[in-house]
């Protein structure tokens, strides 16, 4: 059965960076085939479609915030983390993390998702 | 990085059938049979109905189909039921630098 969850603060101050953890099971980033991304929807707004990191280290980012983020991974303790730097308000959002085959391109398993505030 | 294009509402009665669209361009939709939907109830995460344009994962009702023509894709929901009333995403793939975005998302109302 494979489940994530997200972490992180609830709230951040504009300029400060949010650092997010993705901690899963049912299945591993070594070896090879999965692959973990992040995606995150405003309130009352649309999904956005933030990074994604593969088991080989492969990494995407959305090519707009592609300078304020960072995807790393953890194989041995099961985590994916996501840092987005200098946060503004606009950034408050749910954050998901979700899993996908390396071959496919949607995300067939999500948690449940982690609101951030970014408010001073 | 442009969201895809979807109406901001649709509804039908229970029983009736209803047609979402998502219109992208041929750098995305229409370039790639990479189109999934998401259904995503108040509060919840979204669940994967539709992947590849037209495949159903293990546990979606037939009553969901999925179709594409050109550079618009579509979600049809055949004989609505109340728990249909959410809602819903489409994705694609978007080559290689983008990799994928998601539409603007339609509101399901079960009347």
């Amino acid at each position: 059965q494979i489940t994530l969850k997200e972490s992180g603060p609830t709230l951040v101050k504009p300029t400060q960076t949010l650092t997010l953890t993705c901690t899963f099971s049912g299945f591993s980033l070594s070896p090879g085939g999965v692959g973990v991304g992040w995606i995150r929807q405003p309130p009352g707004g649309a999904l956005e479609w933030l990074a994604l990191i593969f088991w080989n280290d492969d990494k995407r980012y959305r090519p707009s915030l592609k300078s304020r983020l960072t995807i790393t991974k953890d194989s041995s303790k099961n985590q994916v983390v996501l840092t987005m730097t200098n946060m503004d308000p606009v950034d408050t959002a749910t954050y998901y993390c979700a899993h996908r085959l390396d071959y496919e391109y949607f995300f067939g398993y999500w948690g449940q998702g982690t609101l951030v505030t970014v408010s001073s | 990085q442009s969201a895809l294009t979807q109406p901001p509402s649709a509804s039908g009665s229970p029983g009736q059938s209803v047609t979402i669209s998502c219109t992208g361009t041929s750098s995305d939709v229409g370039g790639y049979n990479f189109v999934s939907w998401y259904q995503q109830h108040p509060g919840k995460a979204p669940k994967l109905m539709i992947y590849e344009v037209t495949k159903r994962p293990s546990g979606v009702p037939d009553r969901f189909s999925g179709s594409k023509s050109g550079n618009t894709a579509s979600l049809t929901v055949s004989g609505l039921q109340a728990e249909d009333e959410a809602d819903y995403y489409c994705s694609s793939y978007a080559g290689s630098n983008k990799f994928e975005v998601f539409g603007t998302g339609t509101k399901v109302t079960v009347l």
